[in-house]
C-alpha cells in the first residue's frame, strides 16, 4: 500500500463544474496536508495548505481534512480548462521537512 | 520576491559521470528540500537541509549528495550516473520546516545517455 493514495485519473469534467479530488494517506502522524498543481513540463505550484479537520476556502478552491478518516480533498468550483493540470496531494509530519506525494490526480476540464 | 532559482534547467550527461545541481531558495527560507520526480515513481523526496545541516534523508543510495552554504543556497550532486538517475530534479524551500508549505523551483532536467 502506499503512503499516500490518489486516484490517476484523467477525471473529466465540463466547465463550470465542480472538480473533486480525493486523497488517502497511511501514516497518522502526519501533520500538514497540502495541495500542489502541476502542469505538464512543469513544476509543482502550491496551491493550498490545511493543518486542522473540517473545510479551507481559498477563491474556487476548498480543501477538506478528515484526520480520523486519514482523507483529504480538493474541491474546485466553476473549473475552468486553465484548472487542466495534474494535481498532487502530499503530507508531512511537523518533525522534519519531507514531503511524501501522492501519485497524482489528471483533471481534464473541458470547454 | 523572487522565486527558487534552479541551474542548469537542462542537463545531459552519459553513464558514470557525475552531476552537480544548484539551487537558490526563496529569500528568507533557510530550508531546502530537493526531490526526484519520475514517470515511474513520482515524485521522491532526496534530502533536506537546513543550516548548513542535513536534517532530513530519503531512501535513495550515497551516490546522491548534497550540502548547504551560509546563505542557504544548496547544491546536489550525483556520481556514478546510472540511466536511471534521468528525471526532474526539484529543489524546494520554507522557512525552516515544521507546518510552513515548501515552494518548488522550475527543475533541473538531467538525462543520461
Amino acid at each position: 500500500q502506499k503512503e499516500v493514495e490518489q486516484n490517476s485519473g484523467p477525471l473529466s469534467v465540463p466547465e463550470g463544474a465542480i472538480a473533486s479530488l480525493n486523497c488517502t494517506y497511511s501514516d497518522r502522524g502526519s501533520q500538514s496536508f497540502f495541495w500542489y498543481r502541476q502542469y505538464s513540463g512543469k513544476s509543482p505550484e502550491l496551491i493550498m495548505s490545511i493543518y486542522s479537520n473540517g473545510d479551507k476556502e481559498d477563491g474556487r478552491f476548498t480543501a477538506q481534512l478528515n484526520k480520523a478518516s486519514q482523507y483529504v480533498s480538493l474541491l474546485i468550483r466553476d473549473s475552468q480548462p486553465s484548472d487542466s493540470a495534474t494535481y498532487l496531494c502530499a503530507v508531512k509530519r511537523n518533525a522534519g521537512n519531507m514531503l511524501t506525494f501522492g501519485g497524482g490526480t489528471r483533471l481534464m476540464v473541458k470547454p | 520576491k523572487a522565486g527558487v532559482t534552479q541551474t542548469p534547467r537542462y542537463l545531459i550527461k552519459t553513464r558514470g559521470q557525475q552531476v552537480t545541481l544548484s539551487c537558490s531558495p526563496i529569500s528568507g527560507h533557510r530550508s531546502v528540500s530537493w526531490y526526484q520526480q519520475t514517470p515511474g515513481q513520482g515524485l521522491q523526496f532526496l534530502f533536506e537541509y537546513f543550516s548548513e545541516t542535513q536534517r532530513n534523508k530519503g531512501n535513495f543510495p550515497g551516490r546522491f549528495s548534497g550540502r548547504q552554504f551560509s546563505n542557504s543556497r544548496s547544491e546536489m550532486n550525483v556520481s556514478t550516473l546510472e540511466l536511471g538517475d534521468s528525471a526532474l530534479y526539484l529543489c524546494a524551500s520554507s522557512l525552516q520546516g515544521g507546518d510552513q508549505p515548501q515552494h518548488f523551483g522550475d527543475g533541473t532536467r538531467l538525462s543520461i545517455l
